[in-house]
C-alpha cells in the first residue's frame, strides 16, 4: 500500500514569509495529490490538488509542485497570513488491494502551521 | 446546501456497548469514506464505500463495520467500543472513487467519541 511521509511536523513562519511543506509516497502509481487544510476545531477542506499530467498549479498565494520521478510533492504558500495557521495535510492514492478500479486515500501525518503577527 | 452531516458531535461511551454514528450527505456521491484522527498520526482511513451494498476495509477497520443499505447514508458501528476507540471521526464522500477520476472528499464535522 502507498506510505505517505510528511515533513515538517510543526513550521512557525512570520507573517509575510514563505512557507514550504513537503510529502514523499512510495507508490509510483500513484498520480492525484490533493492537500487539506485544517483549522482548530474544523473539518479538513480541500485547498489545492494536482494530477501527475502536470508539474505545478497555482491558486493565488498556495502553489502545488510534483515530482514524479523522486516521488515526491510540495506545498508553497506566500505572503502568508495569520488566517494560514491551521494544520496542512497531503494525501496520495493507492489502488484499492482487491485489484479493483477503485482507490484508497492515504494521508500523511499533517503539518501544525503557524503565522506569526 | 450542499453538505455531510454527522451524528452525534459529541460521544461519551463505556467500554462494550454497542454504538452507531451516522453520516448522511445530500451531494448524491457515490463515495463514502470513514476516518479517524489521532494526534501525532493524521487521517487514517477505516472503510469506504464506492456505492451502495459495495465497501472496503481501510488501514485501520478492526473493531469497525459499516453498511451502505441507501447512497446517501454511512453508518460506521461498534460493536463493542474499546478505550482505543477513543478519536475524533470525520465521514467524507466525493463524486466518485474511480481512480480514472479523483474528486474532492467533502468533510463531515466530524464526531469526537470518548470511551471509558
Amino acid at each position: 500500500g502507498e506510505n505517505v511521509e510528511q515533513h515538517p511536523s510543526t513550521l512557525s513562519v512570520q507573517e509575510g514569509d514563505s512557507a514550504v511543506i513537503k510529502c514523499t509516497y512510495s507508490d509510483s502509481a500513484s498520480n492525484y495529490f490533493p492537500w487539506y487544510k485544517q483549522e482548530l476545531g474544523k473539518r479538513p477542506q480541500l485547498i489545492i490538488d494536482i494530477r501527475s499530467n502536470v508539474g505545478e498549479k497555482k491558486d493565488q498565494r498556495i502553489a502545488v509542485t510534483l515530482n514524479k520521478t523522486a516521488k515526491h510533492f510540495s506545498l508553497h504558500i506566500t505572503e502568508t497570513q495569520p488566517e494560514d495557521s491551521a494544520v496542512y495535510f497531503c494525501a496520495a492514492p493507492s489502488p484499492n488491494e482487491s485489484g479493483g478500479s477503485n482507490y484508497k486515500l492515504t494521508f500523511g501525518k499533517g503539518t501544525l502551521l503557524t503565522v506569526n503577527p | 446546501e450542499a453538505q455531510v452531516t454527522q451524528n452525534p458531535r459529541y460521544l461519551i461511551t463505556v467500554t462494550g456497548k454497542k454504538l452507531t454514528v451516522t453520516c448522511s450527505q445530500n451531494m448524491n456521491h457515490e463515495y463514502m469514506s470513514w476516518y479517524r484522527q489521532d494526534p501525532g498520526l493524521g487521517l487514517r482511513q477505516i472503510y469506504y464505500s464506492m456505492n451502495v451494498e459495495v465497501t472496503d476495509k481501510g488501514d485501520v477497520p478492526e473493531g469497525y463495520k459499516v453498511s451502505r443499505k441507501e447512497k446517501r447514508n454511512f453508518p460506521l458501528i461498534l460493536e463493542s467500543p474499546s478505550p482505543n476507540q477513543t478519536s475524533l471521526y470525520f465521514c467524507a464522500s466525493s463524486l466518485n472513487g474511480l481512480a480514472s477520476s479523483y474528486n474532492e472528499q467533502f468533510f463531515g464535522p466530524g464526531t469526537r467519541l470518548t470511551v471509558l
